[in-house]
């Protein structure tokens, strides 16, 4: 099986940096993968790891250590449009097609000037 | 727009009924996933089809079905509703080999 932890709330100013963090244990790991979700709306694609390290894309990075099974989303320049919640989802090794992931509870972060 | 079509995008009903839930995946991908999200709670996987034949299972009630058409739309099948099965039902795809998965801007059931 997997579990996933991430905290339920997390609160920061506009134009500051913000790091959610997300610990998993699952019992074959083949990638993590963080998604954005605004209230009532789908989830978003964010960022992909799966080797140890940091991925950069514009204002949000994602860093993974497999040994540590944890990984943290970095927001900087905080936009009040980030207000969301932030999901980490772990992929697990599958039999042929077989691919889904295992989403955790997300991360609501709120953005306040 | 992720490419993902669901529909209905809000559907209300009462205890004991019987909805269907449709979703059209992005052009190319074979592969269809449906989760649940209720209020407040994380995406619970349901169920996964690839090219018509099912693939995963997750924590699907007995009272819920799927299946996947030759032309890859899906439909998920909610039986003998329950206050309880009030939730956002979310489809997504993607192709093989491919992480990410596309959601659909999903179906909002409520049932009284």
């Amino acid at each position: 099986g997997q579990n996933i932890d991430q905290p339920t709330e997390m609160t920061a100013t506009e134009g500051a940096i913000v790091q959610i963090n997300c610990t998993y244990q699952t019992s074959g790991f083949n990638g993590l993968f963080w998604y954005q979700q605004h209230a009532g709306e789908a989830p978003t694609f964010l960022s992909y790891n799966v080797l140890d390290g940091l991925e950069e894309k514009g204002r949000f990075s994602s860093f993974l250590s497999r040994s540590k099974g944890y990984s943290y989303l970095l927001l900087k320049e905080l936009q009040m449009k980030d207000s969301a919640s932030y999901l980490c989802a772990v992929r697990a090794l599958g039999t042929g097609t077989a691919s889904k992931l295992t989403f955790g509870t997300g991360t609501r972060l709120q953005v306040t000037l | 727009d992720s490419g993902v079509t669901q529909t209905p995008k809000h559907l209300i009903t009462a205890t004991g009924q019987r909805v269907t839930l449709r979703c059209s995946p992005r052009s190319g991908d074979l592969s269809v996933y449906w989760y649940q999200q209720s209020l407040d709670q994380g995406l619970q996987f349901l169920i996964q089809y690839y090219n018509g034949e099912e693939r995963a299972k997750g924590n699907i009630l007995e009272r819920f079905s799927a299946q996947q058409f030759p032309d890859l739309h899906s439909e998920l099948n909610l039986s003998s509703l329950e206050l309880g099965d009030s939730a956002l039902y979310f489809c997504a795809s993607n192709s093989v080999g491919a992480g990410e998965l596309f959601f659909g801007e999903g179906s909002r059931l409520t049932v009284l």
